[in-house]
């Protein structure tokens, strides 16, 4: 069956664009996660939803970060006022649920000129 | 807070060598414990995990891990190493809710770049 998907898979903007990043689970999870892998580092946790909404999202840097997941399937990742800084990987993963094995997409590499 | 460190970012084995990539973590309760796989361009594989049964957990591809709580330890291996077994690998952990479930939010290492040499 079909996996976790991302799109784009290479996003490049300039400092202070809005970018959204989107992420398909695999169908039936109801746990999607996202993380950002800078380079030469392991993935760092952003935000977790269980359904439509947002479990925990202690992970998100600042409030130029934001994610949504409105019918409880896709999630989309916005970055406002983008940095250079903001520069790497997004990864997304589902689960059948909380706590179940996570099934990573390929991930979006972000970089902002 | 959780955190995981892996000993070496890189480490350099011959093939049909021992593979041992090391991983410690920092918990008062027993996490979840994870290895992860990430092959070029692809996205990341889970290889094995612990969760509270067997210490000596067996994986895809002819991986095992062994916990050690007096350690808090959690080192992958592989008897024989193969060309194909060069990718990076990256230890993760997931709070033990009190209900004994996982929590879910991995918590990765660093990462280590395993290279086989024929």
């Amino acid at each position: 069956g079909a996996g976790v998907s991302q799109t784009p898979s290479n996003k490049v903007t300039e400092k202070g664009k809005y970018v959204e990043l989107r992420c398909d689970p695999i169908s039936g999870h109801t746990a999607l996660y996202w993380y950002r892998q800078s380079l030469g580092q392991g993935p760092e946790f952003l935000i977790y939803f269980q359904g439509t909404g947002a479990a925990d999202d202690s992970g998100l840097p600042n409030d130029r970060f934001f994610a949504v997941r409105p019918e409880g399937s896709v999630s989309t990742l916005k970055i406002q006022r983008t940095e250079r800084g903001d520069s790497a990987v997004y990864l997304c993963a589902s689960s059948f649920s909380q706590g179940n094995e996570q099934f990573f997409g390929p991930g979006t590499r972000l970089t902002v000129l | 807070a959780q955190s995981v460190t892996q000993l070496g970012s890189h480490v350099s084995v011959s093939e049909g060598a021992l593979v041992l990539l090391r991983c410690n973590y920092s918990s008062s309760v027993p996490p979840y414990l994870f290895w992860y796989v990430q092959y070029p361009n692809q996205g990341l594989q889970l290889l094995l995990k612990y969760t509270s049964a067997a210490t000596l957990v067996k994986g895809i591809n002819g991986f095992e891990a062994e916990f050690k709580k007096s350690e808090t330890s959690f080192h992958l291996t592989k008897p024989s190493a193969h060309m194909s077994d060069a990718a990076e690998y990256f230890c993760a952990v997931s709070d033990r809710r009190a209900g004994g479930t996982s929590y879910g939010k991995l918590t990765f290492g660093q990462g280590t770049i395993l290279t086989v040499h024929p």
